[in-house]
């Protein structure tokens, strides 16, 4: 099945605004699929932090924003915290196949 | 609020078979669709199971169609993963999430459970 590609580290210090990217193709973000973002901090549990591209789930502050365009999708975090400091996935589904959730190989954000 | 806490975790030797289980609290545990979903130590989260709120449709990842199978009791607010010809490559964290709706996302998580197949 197709994946989702990201960087595999990105780092910013406390203020600073950084993006993680979500490459993906025709048969998931380019067919129109959503894109969602999870924060996942060590030995916690997955937490959905954007979904449907653009939308935060109460309580996610607007630090956190979304974005999508063609076969790609961008998770922007402003004003960062030394909480931040986790790692994000972005998921869509998948036509190929027989069709399936997919995970991107996850992103992990250092605050210097 | 909403609570998914795993349990049924362990080392097992590859070829056995071993039951994750999944209890829910803080909403209507009918009206929902479970997932389970999986990572592998090092690698990215991986699908694996879902089932329909009403349990008429199953769908499994490649990686597992024929070994796994998830079932759920509306009687104990529970959703199932029986897995079964346990491979050295199954072992990985297992989570169970809701299902977050048309999007095809999933809005909560359990905390995981870690199952090792290793002889």
């Amino acid at each position: 099945q197709s994946m989702l590609t990201q960087p595999p580290s990105v780092s910013g210090a406390p203020g600073q605004r950084v993006t993680i990217s979500c490459t993906g193709s025709s048969s998931n973000i380019g067919a129109g699929f959503h894109v969602h973002w999870y924060q996942k901090l060590p030995g916690a549990a997955p937490k959905l932090l954007i979904y449907g591209d653009t939308n935060r789930p109460s309580g996610v502050p607007d630090r956190f924003s979304g974005s999508k365009s063609g076969t790609s999708a961008s998770l922007a975090i402003t004003g960062l915290q030394t909480e931040d400091e986790a790692d994000y996935y972005c998921q869509s589904y998948d036509i190929s196949l027989s069709g399936s959730w997919v995970f991107g190989g996850g992103t992990k954000l250092t605050v210097l | 609020q909403v609570q998914l806490v795993e349990s049924g975790g362990g080392v097992v030797q590859p070829g056995r078979s071993l039951r994750l289980s999944c209890a829910a609290s803080g909403f209507n545990f009918n009206s929902y669709a479970m997932y389970w979903v999986r990572q592998a130590p090092g690698k990215r989260l991986e699908w694996v199971a879902v089932i329909s709120s009403d349990e008429s449709n199953k769908y499994y990842a490649d990686s597992v169609k024929g070994r796994f199978a998830i079932s759920r009791d509306i009687s104990k607010n529970t959703v199932y993963l029986q897995m079964n010809s346990l491979r050295a490559e199954d072992t990985a964290v297992y989570y169970c999430a809701r299902d977050g709706g048309w999007m095809k996302n999933f809005d909560y998580w359990g905390q995981g459970t870690l199952v090792t197949v290793s002889s």
